[in-house]
């Protein structure tokens, strides 16, 4: 049923290597979101996108960067991945600014060793 | 930024008995939302509230939005053994429709 699918499900990298995660949807909403999970912090929007080649910063942007050229792909980069960015990564999709009915994918587990 | 302090971190209760959960925060926000995380998955939206005051259902659960737009409660009813997950109150900013902010979470467990 899914119309949102990160991959990969696990990635191992080494510090100082460059990351890219990859969020697709197939259902042609507008808005996607990019947000990391960590314990006891709830999930934190890393960027957002309002359409293609629309992105813009969210709380905790810095070391990340992301891209948009088709409606349906949203990717996220870590350019020189380092340990604080392990974690669990989230995308989001959303048609509407109203409603708020965010779906998300089920996550990147990323660890930087 | 602006925080939302969900409370409490975890509950340990038997199966049957009813829940509730809450989540404050120092600034208004002008929606709550309460998503519900089951292991390895991405969160579910369970209810969202739009209106100060507003009382909400959606089958055992039942959300407020509190009165002066600072605070919000989840209740759930005759808990389950599937209600098992991890609770998040979320609101947008104000001002920035696209930020959305998460509490840390309330971590159920259901005995049964």
């Amino acid at each position: 049923d899914a119309g949102i699918t990160q991959s990969p499900r696990h990635k191992v990298t080494e510090t100082g290597t460059p990351v890219t995660l990859r969020c697709h949807q197939t259902e042609n909403h507008r808005y996607m979101y990019w947000y990391r999970q960590d314990p006891g912090h709830g999930l934190r929007l890393i960027h957002y996108s309002y359409g293609v080649k629309d992105t813009d910063k969210g709380e905790v942007s810095d070391g990340y960067s992301v891209s948009r050229s088709k409606t349906e792909d949203f990717l996220l980069t870590l350019e020189s991945a380092t340990s604080s960015q392990t974690s669990v990564y989230f995308c989001a999709i959303s048609d509407s600014q109203e409603t708020y009915g965010y779906t998300f994918g089920s996550g990147t587990r990323l660890t930087v060793v | 930024g602006q925080q939302l302090n969900q409370s409490p971190q975890s509950m340990f209760i038997q199966e049957g008995e009813d829940v509730s959960m809450n989540c404050t925060s120092s600034s208004i926000f002008n929606t709550w939302l309460w998503y519900k995380q089951d292991p390895g998955e991405g969160p579910v939206l369970l209810i969202a509230l739009y209106k100060a005051g507003e009382l909400t259902s959606n089958g055992r659960l039942t959300a407020q939005f509190g009165i002066t737009r600072k605070d919000s409660f989840l209740n759930i009813s005759a808990s389950i053994p599937s209600d098992v997950g991890i609770y998040f109150c979320a609101g947008p900013l104000v001002g920035n429709n696209n930020d959305m902010r998460f509490g840390a979470g309330t971590r159920l467990t259901v005995k049964p």
